[in-house]
Parts: C-alpha cells; structure tokens; sequence
C-alpha cells in the first residue's frame, strides 16, 4: 500500500525558507489518477491546505499562501517538495503530505485525502 | 475561500452512545463534502467522502449525510477507539477547507 514520508529541518529561522520533501513508496508518483498535497496543521489555525501538484504539471495554491510557497514534483526519485518563504512565527506547524485520491460518483469527480503522511513538526524561532 | 463550521466543538459520550456532529458550509457544496477522523499524535484519516461514501475498511456504525451546505457524521454506537478529533473538509472549490473540528470525549 502507498506510504508517504515527510522529511527536512525541524527548526527554521524567521524569514528563512521551510524547505520540505515528501517520498511516496508503495505505489507510483507517476500516475495521473492522483494530486500530491500539502496540508499543514496548528494550534490557531486547525488545519490549512496549503496546495498541491499533479504530474502533468498543474499545481494549484491556497491563496493564503500563493506569494511565498513553491510546491514542486520530482518523478525520478518519487517526490514531492513544499518551499515556503519568508516564514514567520505563524508558519510553526506540523506539515502532512498527502495523496489526493480522485473517483468518479454519478457522474461527479469527487476527491479526498489519502493516505497522509505521519506528519512532521516545523518550529519557526530565532 | 468556503468556510466550514462544525458542531459541537467538543462533546462528551459513552461507550454504546449515539453520536451526531454536523458542518455547515458557508455556501453550497452539493455533496463536496468529505470526514476525518484523528488520534493524538496522528494524522488524519478518512471516514466518509463524497458525503455519504464508507471509505473501505471503516467500520459502518460510521455514516455521513447532507447536501448543499448541511453535513451530518453519525457514529451509531460509539466504541472505545472512536474517541477522537473529528473533520469536516469541503472539496467543491478550491481553496480546499476544514472545519474547526469536534473532540469526541469519554462521559
């Protein structure tokens, strides 16, 4: 079954980039069935979809954070990365990966988080 | 962006209990509208897409409900490893959005 794993620092100075990346096992990067997601989750703000990418090439953003994020798709090494600049205290959080999951219902395209990755926590401090 | 509200924010119930969380979204969704569940220390999973979908492998005292802006969870006999953080998530439009989420406590 696919598997997804987040990697990269822990700690990030403020105004400094967060640079992370997810490595998909299990199942193929490649296929066009999936969107590749990052989602981040704090204490102030619950969870934050932050925008995602598809192997053709489309990626999409949250507008909250469309001027300072790159989200990025590597298929040789099956990943996926997340670069977000300028951070700041609020940009502490933990940062999931994810597989956006896409199905056809009556006619409808419906799609949906899974699996996540385990999550990894980033700290903006001096 | 679609905001999406859930109900209770926190509630409290026993083993055997029937449990209802509800989410509202701030315009329609048809049934764009997909749950999870969360455990302390791990990431979300899903429960129920497309509003009313079972994902495979849950358990189906789980049942989702609603159209257009009104979203129900069910949990009809609530078990000991149900207590958890639940979700909301509305997948219509882009910006996709969470609700705030409902603590399921043990009574």
């Amino acid at each position: 079954q696919v598997q997804l794993q987040e990697s990269g620092p822990g700690l990030v100075e403020p105004s400094q980039t967060l640079s992370l990346t997810c490595t998909v096992s299990g199942d193929s990067i490649n296929s066009n069935a999936y969107w590749w997601s990052w989602i981040r989750q704090s204490a102030g703000k619950g969870l934050e979809w932050i925008g995602r990418v598809h192997i053709a090439g489309t990626i999409n953003y949250s507008p909250s954070f469309e001027s300072r994020v790159t989200i990025s798709v590597d298929t040789s090494k099956s990943q996926f990365s997340l670069k977000l600049n300028s951070v700041t205290a609020a940009d502490t959080a933990t940062y999931y990966c994810a597989r956006d999951r896409f199905t056809m219902l009556r006619g409808l395209i419906h799609n949906w988080f899974d699996p996540w990755g385990q999550g990894t926590r980033v700290t903006v401090s001096s | 962006d679609i905001q999406m509200t859930q109900s209770p924010s926190s509630v409290s119930a026993s083993v055997g209990d029937r449990v209802t969380i509800t989410c509202r979204a701030s315009q329609t969704i048809s049934n764009y509208l997909n749950w999870y569940q969360q455990k302390p220390g791990n990431a979300p999973k899903v429960l129920i897409y497309a509003a009313s979908s079972l994902e495979s492998g849950v358990p189906s005292r789980f049942s989702g409900s609603g159209s257009g802006t009104d979203f129900t969870l069910t949990i009809s006999r609530l078990q000991p490893e149900d207590f958890a953080i639940y979700y909301c998530q509305q997948s219509y439009t882009a910006p996709l959005t969470f609700g705030g989420g409902t603590k399921v406590e043990i009574k």
